[in-house]
């Protein structure tokens, strides 16, 4: 059964400083999503990582992929307020196209001023 | 461009009446899936539909739940004779024939009562 897993489930952090959400998964995947979600709202698209060593940032956030390791990494540099919110990783399970996505149960992060 | 377009945003049935979720992907789109998120939890599979095809249903209970894609119109989740269990935020996504990438309609949140 392919599971993906991600940690921690909840994180409380001051501003200012640095985390790493981890996510792992049980079978072979190119493609890995991460996603962020504010209460009540829906899913945006923050990285699509495709290859091995894939790595991306935008801000604050950066995300890595070792498919070797069936690991990726979601790291938050210099934490601020805005970024609280639920984080998930996704696995594509097709390798050629969109398929379905199997999902991690996400990370409740709560950054305080 | 619209984006993936879900109503009714909230809908709040009795136990035993029916829920019609509705969903237009992006323009362009042609794959639609549909996914269960219960509160706090990650989010579930549940079908992939191509247009007048079901690819994908084994997320689907077996009872109750039907979805459909027609030539045109909107994509259908369809929930006969909802129980309390069936609350839960449904969420839409779409993704291009070719390429790769998913987006996230708002969302319609079942309440039964």
């Amino acid at each position: 059964e392919l599971k993906v897993e991600q940690n921690p489930l909840f994180l409380s952090m001051q501003e200012g400083k640095n985390y790493t959400i981890y996510c792992n998964y049980s079978t072979t995947s190119d493609r890995l999503y991460w996603y962020r979600q504010d209460p009540g709202k829906s899913l945006e698209s923050l990285f699509v990582l495709l290859s091995n060593g894939a790595v991306k940032q935008e801000g604050r956030l950066m995300a890595s992929l070792d498919t070797k390791a069936r690991l990726s990494t979601l790291h938050i540099t210099a934490a601020v307020h805005d970024l609280s919110a639920t984080y998930f990783c996704a696995v594509d399970l097709a390798m050629d196209s969109n398929y379905q996505l199997i999902w991690g149960a996400g990370t409740k992060l709560i950054i305080k001023p | 461009n619209a984006g993936v377009m879900q109503n009714p945003r909230h809908l709040v049935r009795r136990r035993g009446q029916e829920a019609r979720l509705r969903c237009s992907p992006m323009k362009g789109h042609s794959h639609v899936y549909w996914y269960r998120q219960l509160p706090e939890e990650g989010l579930k599979f549940m079908v992939y539909l191509q247009k007048e095809n079901i690819i994908d249903e084994s997320g689907m209970p077996k009872e109750r739940f039907s979805a459909e894609f027609p030539k045109e119109g909107p994509s259908i989740l369809r929930i006969q004779q909802v129980v309390r269990g069936d609350s839960a935020a449904y969420f839409c996504a779409s993704s291009p024939t070719t390429g790769y990438g998913y987006t996230f309609g708002s969302g319609t949140r079942l309440t039964v009562v």
